[in-house]
């Protein structure tokens, strides 16, 4: 079992629509972040969160401390949030290392 | 500052051959780290320098690599004997935990295939 699990793998919507993405973790962390990967590579760190909620934009992202469980939700979906959207975690200790998802595939239709 | 920079954004090399890939941090970042991410998965740690020491090292890290941060600014990354499975994404990640909060800006990567 993989130390974060992503939910779903793969989504497509329509341009609109309300999108939600899950994370749960299984062991105590300092931080968990949400990322957006686009095609070519490169990673923007979109939120970094330890409790409770945070709001930029169309972009939400929570955790509850207890579940070890955090969702994105993106509302009025548009074809450019298409994207992998990746969940990491990092701990307290050592390195602060970022342990990652494997990714939701976001595909948004017009 | 401009972010993280890695060069070359794509390598494509012959299998036995040597690569070496940059990177250049945030100017204030003390600790810089690397990843590898193969196609349809989640990036893995591979390294992690704060300053010029190189403090942890993942057991994905073989003896055919070799990562430096020589004046703790810019770092490399060196494959020796490269493998076609050394085929992946390499990123670059650095951050600073001199303010306490730990936030992390990643560079765009360097896209290896060995042929």
């Amino acid at each position: 079992k993989n130390e974060v699990e992503q939910s779903p793998q793969n989504l497509t919507a329509q341009e609109g629509e309300f999108i939600t993405i899950n994370c749960s973790y299984s062991v105590g962390i300092s931080a968990l972040h949400w990322l957006q990967q686009h095609p070519g590579g490169g990673i923007v760190s979109l939120f970094m969160l330890s409790s409770g909620k945070k709001k930029h934009g169309r972009l939400i992202a929570t955790i509850n401390i207890q579940e070890k469980h955090s969702s994105l939700h993106i509302t009025a979906s548009h074809p450019r949030d298409s994207a992998v959207y990746i969940c990491a975690v990092s701990y307290l200790q050592g390195a602060q290392k970022l342990v990652f998802g494997q990714g939701t595939r976001l595909t948004i239709n017009p | 500052d401009t972010g993280v920079s890695q060069d070359p954004r794509h390598k494509i090399t012959k299998r036995g051959q040597n690569v070496t890939f940059r990177c250049d941090p945030i100017s204030e970042h003390n600790r810089l780290y690397w990843y590898r991410q193969t196609l349809g998965q989640g990036p893995e740690f591979l390294t992690y320098f704060q300053n010029e020491a190189q403090l942890e090292k993942s057991r994905l890290l073989s003896d055919r690599f070799s990562a430096e941060r020589p004046k703790g600014s810019f770092s490399t990354l060196e494959i020796q004997r490269t493998e076609q499975g050394d085929s992946a994404m390499y990123l670059c990640a650095s951050s600073s935990n001199l303010g306490g909060a730990v936030g992390y800006t990643f560079g765009s990567g360097t896209r290896l295939t060995v042929v």
